[in-house]
């Protein structure tokens, strides 16, 4: 069974806070990514990395930048935090871009930018 | 560009009720097609998935059948539990390398 572990679970920060997400998986997947989950809007991603050092920009990535310093760490930072990115923020990796494309989730970190 | 539409935001329904959630997809070709659980709490998890016209993915007691033609891949069960509740999220391959499009979701409701 696949592990995705994030930290924080909940973060509460000021509006121009410095914020970082982080997120481990420990299966050896090749991809991971960050999503961020808004009612109304499902599921929308943000960044996302093939392995270490590699990023790919997703959707609504403004005011997000990540890092992938590991094959199993990837980290999400808000630099100037702003209250459009109170959100729960979800984390995943996947194995290969074949196959079942299954992609595991993390339990989620609830973010609230006052 | 790929995208998923899901219509419903929310169903309410009773135990043993037939299920229906309605999803459909504009992408060329043949794109995979999924379908994701998310109980409260948690993180989304994969229910099944489907990569060709008629093929049926099922799991759980859930199943949905890829139609190209339509372009859809609705879900169905014929028999709700309590349990079932939870957000469901159909997905699919999209044209970029390792990544899905999800639809908005469809928070399912079973009243006992």
């Amino acid at each position: 069974e696949a592990a995705v572990t994030q930290s924080p679970r909940n973060k509460v920060t000021v509006t121009g806070g410095n914020v970082t997400l982080s997120c481990r998986q420990t299966n050896s997947h090749n991809y991971m990514y960050w999503y961020r989950q808004d009612t109304g809007h499902g599921l929308r991603l943000i960044h996302y990395s093939y392995g270490a050092g590699n990023l790919q920009i997703g959707d609504v990535p403004d005011g997000y930048k990540a890092t992938r310093t590991t094959q199993e760490d990837f980290f999400l930072l808000l630099e100037l935090a702003s209250p459009s990115q109170t959100s729960l923020y979800f984390c995943a990796s996947s194995e290969r871009d074949w196959g079942t494309y299954e992609q595991y989730f993390g339990p989620g970190t609830r973010l609230t930018v006052l | 560009g790929d995208s998923v539409t899901q219509t419903e935001g929310q169903v309410a329904l009773s135990e043993e009720d037939f299920l229906t959630i309605h999803c459909n997809y504009s992408a060329s070709g043949y794109p995979a097609l999924f379908w994701y659980v998310q109980y409260p709490g948690e993180g989304p998890q994969f229910l099944f998935r489907a990569s060709r016209d008629k093929e049926k993915g099922s799991s759980r007691g859930f199943e949905a059948t890829y139609n190209k033609e339509a372009t859809s891949f609705h879900l169905q069960k014929a028999s709700v539990q309590e349990s079932d509740s939870a957000v469901y999220y159909c997905a699919l391959r999209g044209s970029a390398l390792g990544r899905l499009h999800f639809g908005a979701g469809t928070q399912l409701i079973v009243i006992p």
